[in-house]
């Protein structure tokens, strides 16, 4: 059972047109996340965000936008696609775990949504 | 400049037999070490993890290696299971850092 869902799961699209790709999570977490991934290839952080009403950009950059109004709601927007954007994109949210003087945000990833820009 | 790297893209083993897949890093904060495995068309899942004051970590039929001083670290599946066929991606973790750092990921295929 998944506790952060991401819509659509496949989008085909063309140029030009508006996207917004949906996350939520019902877990609590205030640290939420963007991903991009192509395949045979590392997952590239494009978008984070501490918690409501901040976010900041990732390593990649990305013509890509978020907000966080909601805990739990973490929606990305493209506003014009282009075949270039053709991607998956994966949404996750986190929580720390320590082991004695080191941790890390272990994430959870929702099902990812698939881009095609045509 | 990659500083997580999964040099081998693919891995077949024989069901029963053991996976060992390897991960290097070049970036000596790291402190923390996950492991996530992703079947097609799903996210990545957690599977197990190890932080630097620890050399294995185990965790049912997998077992975690790291070699701080190599900058090594290992994922050992035994015994292989037909559904352990996934890719499976090296992480890492250091302080002050927003994110994981991912590798490439590795495919593993079990076969029957």
């Amino acid at each position: 059972e998944a506790d952060i869902y991401q819509t659509p799961r496949y989008l085909v699209i063309g140029t030009g047109k508006k996207i917004t790709l949906e996350c939520s999570q019902t877990m609590g977490h205030d640290k939420m996340y963007w991903y991009q991934q192509d395949p045979g290839m590392e997952l590239h952080l494009i978008h984070y965000s501490y918690g409501v009403n901040s976010t900041e950009k990732g390593d990649l950059s990305s013509e890509s936008t978020v907000s966080r109004i909601r805990t739990e709601h973490f929606p990305l927007t493209l506003e014009s696609a282009r075949p270039s954007h053709t991607s998956q994109y994966l949404c996750a949210s986190s929580e720390y775990r320590t082991e004695g003087a080191a941790g890390a945000n272990v994430l959870t990833f929702g099902a990812g949504s698939r881009l095609t820009v045509l | 400049d990659q500083q997580v790297k999964q040099n081998s893209p693919s891995l077949s083993v024989q069901e029963g037999r053991i996976s060992i897949l390897n991960c290097d890093y070049t970036n000596s904060m790291f402190d923390y070490f996950l492991w996530y495995k992703k079947y097609p068309a799903e996210g990545p899942t957690f599977l197990i993890s190890i932080s630097s004051i620890k050399d294995k970590n185990e965790d049912g039929r997998f077992t975690v290696f790291l070699n701080k001083s190599a900058k090594h670290l290992s994922l050992h599946i035994v015994p292989s299971q037909p559904g352990d066929s996934a890719v499976y991606f090296c992480a890492a973790s250091q302080p002050g850092r927003r994110a994981l750092t991912f590798g490439s990921g590795t495919r593993l295929q079990v076969q029957p």
